[in-house]
C-alpha cells in the first residue's frame, strides 16, 4: 500500500524555521517526483514546490522562493521542505504528494502555524 | 505564471443532478489539466489526469473534457459522496497551479 507521513509541523514565531518531512512507503521512491502542496485554513490549495526523480531540479511558487528549499534523500525514502524566514500567511496544512502526470498519492497533511 | 480560473464558485445541487465545474487557464495548456476531489479534514483525491482520464479506481459517473484554454468536469448523475470541493490544476509549466475551486453542496 502506497502510504505518504509528513511531519514536523507545529507552533513557530514569525522569521522562525521548520523542516518538514515527508516519509514514503509501499512503492519505489527514487523514480518518482514529489510536490508540496499547502492549503491555508478555510482556503483552497495552493502548489508550492516539485523536486525530480534525483533532485537535481527543483522549482517553487513565487511566494516561498527564496525562503524554502525542497530536498529529498532516495536512500531513506524521504522528501523534505526547509521553510526559513516564516511569515504569518505561509500558515497551512502542508501536503507531499507523489506526480506522475498528476498527484495520485497524497499524505494526510501537517500543520504548520506561524504566529507570535 | 499560468492562471487557472474555476466556475462557478460554489454550487447547489440534488442527488441525481448533471453537473459540469469549468475551468479556464490564462494560456493554452494542451491537455495537461488535472482535477482532484477534496473533503472537509482530508487530503484531495485525483479523478482525472490528462483532461480527460480517468484515474483508477475512480467512479465512471465523472468525467473531463477540454484541450487549450477550457476544460471541464462532469458529474452525470450525482451521489450524496460526491458532495465536496473540486479543484482544477495545470501541469503544463513547472509551477502547477490550482484553480480557486467549486464547492458543491446539497440543494
Amino acid at each position: 500500500e502506497v502510504q505518504l507521513v509528513e511531519s514536523g509541523g507545529g507552533l513557530v514565531q514569525p522569521g522562525g524555521s521548520l523542516r518538514l518531512s515527508c516519509a514514503a512507503s509501499g512503492f519505489t521512491f527514487s523514480p518518482y517526483w514529489m510536490h508540496w502542496v499547502r492549503q491555508a485554513p478555510g482556503k483552497g490549495l495552493v502548489w508550492v514546490s516539485r523536486i525530480n526523480s534525483d533532485g537535481s531540479s527543483t522549482s517553487y511558487a513565487d511566494s516561498v522562493k527564496g525562503r524554502f528549499t525542497i530536498s529529498r534523500d532516495n536512500a531513506r525514502n524521504t522528501l523534505y521542505l526547509q521553510m526559513n524566514s516564516l511569515r504569518t500567511e505561509d500558515t497551512a496544512v502542508y501536503y507531499c504528494a507523489r506526480v506522475i502526470e498528476a498527484a495520485d498519492y497524497w499524505g494526510q497533511g501537517t500543520l504548520v502555524t506561524v504566529s507570535s | 505564471d499560468i492562471q487557472m480560473t474555476q466556475s462557478p464558485s460554489s454550487l447547489s445541487a440534488s442527488v441525481g443532478d448533471r453537473v459540469t465545474i469549468t475551468c479556464r487557464a490564462s494560456q493554452s495548456i494542451r491537455n495537461y489539466l488535472n482535477w482532484y476531489q477534496q473533503k472537509p479534514g482530508k487530503a484531495p483525491k485525483l479523478l482525472i489526469y490528462a483532461a480527460s482520464s480517468l484515474q483508477s479506481g475512480g467512479p465512471s459517473r465523472f468525467s473531463g473534457s477540454g484541450s487549450g484554454t477550457d476544460f471541464t468536469l462532469t458529474i452525470s448523475s450525482l451521489q450524496p459522496e460526491d458532495f465536496a470541493t473540486y479543484y482544477c490544476q495545470q501541469s503544463y509549466s513547472t509551477l502547477y497551479t490550482f484553480g480557486q475551486g467549486t464547492k458543491l453542496e446539497i440543494k
